[in-house]
């Protein structure tokens, strides 16, 4: 079955940089767009980032254009969120999401448990 | 940019039929997904490209998209369908951005 597990989430100071992973099992990872969505303390769905099935295109939300890096390894069945600069206002739950194989029209099938991320000092 | 609007919340009594809505200028000529989540867990889509559910999703949710409005419709509603629900439209090829609704809590009496 599928399975996608989050990791590296916790407390950083604002500033600083953290990143998050996410390890993909049960599909043909080398075929599926995959995304990151967050979620603040009390507010709704944010998608952050997305990256293509093989790795050469990515695209993100304006807030964290020039300090969120998408990146996976396609060997390794893994999605990567290289976040920097980080504010408080990027503290929220990051979920990794499954998209589909193109990049328009598309939805997401499948969602990781998600790793909280805490931007305090 | 393109924003979907939702009402902030519905409430409806068990068995009875809940409906909550997704505003958006044009919006039947993209393609609305649905995604319930619940607190501490992942969200799941229990519609997709308007009217699509997914394998395991009871035949209760349904979905339609008609001129600015697309609409998740769940009858014979249960107390474990209390959760906020969110849609979803990819923005546009020149934007690459997905987006979401504001939420919409529902509540079963």
């Amino acid at each position: 079955q599928v399975q996608l597990v989050e990791s590296g989430g916790g407390v950083v100071q604002p500033g600083r940089s953290l990143r998050l992973s996410c390890a993909a099992s049960g599909f043909t990872f080398s075929s599926y767009a995959m995304h990151w969505v967050r979620q603040a303390p009390g507010k709704g769905l944010e998608w952050v980032a997305v990256v293509s099935y093989d790795g050469r295109d990515q695209f993100y939300t304006d807030s964290v254009k020039g300090r969120f890096t998408v990146s996976r390894d396609n060997s390794r069945n893994t999605l990567y969120l290289d976040m920097s600069g980080l504010r408080a206002e990027d503290t929220a739950v990051y979920y990794c999401a499954r998209g589909q194989h193109q990049l328009a029209e598309s939805h997401f099938d499948y969602w990781g448990q998600g790793a909280l991320v805490t931007v305090s000092s | 940019s393109y924003v979907l609007t939702q009402p902030p919340a519905v409430s409806v009594a068990p068995g009875q039929t809940a409906r909550i809505t997704c505003g958006g200028n044009n919006i039947e000529t993209k393609s609305v997904h649905w995604y319930q989540k619940k607190p501490g867990r992942a969200p799941v889509v229990v519609v997709h490209d308007d009217s699509d559910r997914p394998s395991g999703i009871p035949e209760r949710f349904s979905g339609s998209n008609s001129g600015n409005t697309a609409t998740l419709t769940i009858t014979r509603v249960e107390v474990g369908d209390e959760a906020d629900y969110y849609c979803q439209v990819w923005g546009s090829s020149r934007d690459h951005l997905w987006l979401f609704g504001g939420g919409t809590k529902l509540t079963v009496l």
